[in-house]
C-alpha cells in the first residue's frame, strides 16, 4: 500500500507548455504539502493546504496553481514552464508531527 | 525556526554504529529536533524526533545534550540501505498543525561502506 503516491514519476517537456503533477494520501490526514528540490539538492516547501484550503504559499510563481479536489488529494499545476522549473517536486502529507513523501516527479524542461 | 549545522559527508562500515551530528544552537525552548533520511531517488522520509529527552524507535537513537544546543542520531548497526543524506531538522513541534512545513538544510551524506 502505498501512502503517498505521485504521477507522474518523470515528466521531460518543452518551455512554455502547461502540465499538472497530481498527488494522492490515503492516510486521512488533512495536511498536504509541495516541495521542491532543485539541482543542488535542497528541499523547499512550495504550498501548505489543509482540509482542501490554502494555508501557505511560499512565494511562488503564480504560474503554479496547486489545487485540491477533497483532502486526499492536492495537484499541481505549473503554466508556461521554463528552464528553472526543472527539478523533483515532492507531494507530503502531515499528521502529528510526521511528514509521509511521496516518491517525487522529475521535470525537465527543455 | 532554529539554524542546524550538520558535516556535509560521513562514512560508516557496514555493521557499525553511525553518530551522526547536528548543531543547533540557537533552539528555542519549545522546538523539536527532528531527524530525516533521503535515500537516493527517493522522497524523505522521518526517522525520530525528541524535544530534550533522549529518543529510541526502532529506526535509530536520538541523544540530545542538556543545553540542547546539539544532539546525535545514532543508527546502531549501519547497514548499505542505510546510505542516504540525513537532514537534521529544528522547528516548533506537536499538534497538527498545517503550517508545520520542514526547511531542509544541506544534511549529512552518509556513506555505509562494506
Amino acid at each position: 500500500d502505498t501512502a503517498v503516491s505521485q504521477t507522474p514519476k518523470y515528466l521531460v517537456t518543452q518551455m512554455g507548455n502547461d502540465k499538472s503533477i497530481k498527488c494522492e494520501q490515503n492516510l486521512g490526514h488533512d495536511t498536504m504539502y509541495w516541495y521542491k528540490q532543485d539541482s543542488k539538492k535542497f528541499l523547499k516547501i512550495m504550498f501548505s493546504y489543509n482540509n482542501k484550503e490554502l494555508i501557505i504559499n511560499e512565494t511562488v510563481p503564480n504560474r503554479f496553481s496547486p489545487k485540491s479536489p477533497d483532502k486526499a488529494h492536492l495537484n499541481l499545476h505549473i503554466n508556461s514552464l521554463e528552464l528553472g522549473d526543472s527539478a523533483v517536486y515532492f507531494c507530503a502529507s502531515y499528521s502529528w508531527d510526521t511528514q509521509y513523501f511521496g516518491p517525487g516527479t522529475r521535470l525537465t524542461v527543455l | 525556526d532554529a539554524k542546524t549545522t550538520q558535516p556535509p559527508s560521513m562514512d560508516c562500515a557496514e555493521g557499525r554504529a553511525a553518530n551522526l551530528p547536528c548543531n543547533h544552537s540557537t533552539i528555542s525552548g519549545n522546538e523539536y529536533v527532528y531527524w530525516y533520511r533521503q535515500i537516493h531517488s527517493q522522497g524523505p522520509q522521518y526517522i525520530i524526533h525528541g524535544l530534550k529527552n533522549n529518543e529510541t524507535n526502532e529506526m535509530a537513537s536520538l541523544i540530545i545534550t542538556e543545553d540542547r544546543k546539539s544532539s546525535t542520531l545514532i543508527l546502531p548497526h549501519a547497514t548499505l540501505r542505510d546510505t542516504a543524506v540525513y537532514y537534521c531538522i529544528v522547528r516548533v513541534g506537536g499538534g497538527n498543525n498545517a503550517g508545520n512545513m520542514l526547511t531542509f538544510g544541506g544534511g549529512t551524506r552518509l556513506m555505509v561502506k562494506p
